[in-house]
């Protein structure tokens, strides 16, 4: 497709499980993005993938939090051991390297119940 | 202090009037500059660009100042789908996060 695609777009988990969720950038965008967003509030930088780069993971919340990305390509973000503030919306973002601007894909929400 | 600051708002205005919104930057360093827009419950997506010579899209006009590490977005004859969330955004070339978001400015158009 044209745009970023996200899957799941909703995935409810108990407290304690792992989930995965899948960010599929624009085909050519070499910087990809990941963030979260809870209800009402702005958005928070998770992690950035620039490339063949090492990520900068600066902004993941715990050692719960990895990311990775496959061939310049498709991220996976896995959380581990969920837990209840991790329900929020997560957003991943590609953008070309020079241009700067991020373009998102609908993003997934997660619940943990 | 915050990279990119905003006033947060609400700005209710009622339709067809002019509402402006500012944004202010700390790194002057910075190189590209972007407004963008949130709908409720959805993914932020690109207004615009922001050029140092300003630049206009429509009812949407954006300037940059960089002496005053400025940005703003103007929108004239607002209407009611122009109802979200703005959000500044700046980007910053081998910075660690590349872009910042601002927190965003709360627009409700009034009919």
């Amino acid at each position: 497709g044209a745009g970023v695609s996200q899957s799941p777009s909703n995935k409810v988990t108990e407290k304690g499980k792992d989930v995965e969720l899948r960010c599929d950038p624009i085909s050519g965008h070499t910087a990809l993005y990941w963030y979260r967003q809870s209800l009402g509030q702005g958005l928070e930088f998770l992690i950035y993938f620039q490339g063949n780069s090492a990520p900068d993971k600066s902004g993941l919340p715990s050692d719960r939090f990895s990311a990775e990305r496959t061939g310049g390509s498709v991220s996976t973000l896995t959380i581990q051991r969920t837990q209840q503030e991790d329900s929020a919306v997560y957003l991943c973002a590609s953008s070309l390297d020079v241009v700067g601007a991020a373009f998102f894909g609908q993003g997934t929400r997660l619940t943990v119940v | 202090r915050k990279e990119v600051e905003q006033d947060p708002g609400p700005f209710n205005v009622p339709e067809g009037a002019t509402v402006a919104f500012n944004c202010t930057y700390s790194n002057s360093a910075s190189q590209s500059f972007f407004w963008y827009r949130q709908d409720c419950r959805k993914e932020p997506k690109l207004l615009m660009s922001v050029y140092s010579s300003g630049n206009e899209d429509g009812r949407f006009t954006a300037q940059l100042n960089r002496a005053s590490q400025y940005i703003s977005l103007l929108i004239r004859d607002s209407k009611l789908s122009d109802s979200a969330t703005y959000l500044c955004v700046v980007f910053r070339p081998g910075s660690a996060r590349q872009l910042t978001f601002g927190s965003g400015t709360q627009l409700t158009v009034l009919p």
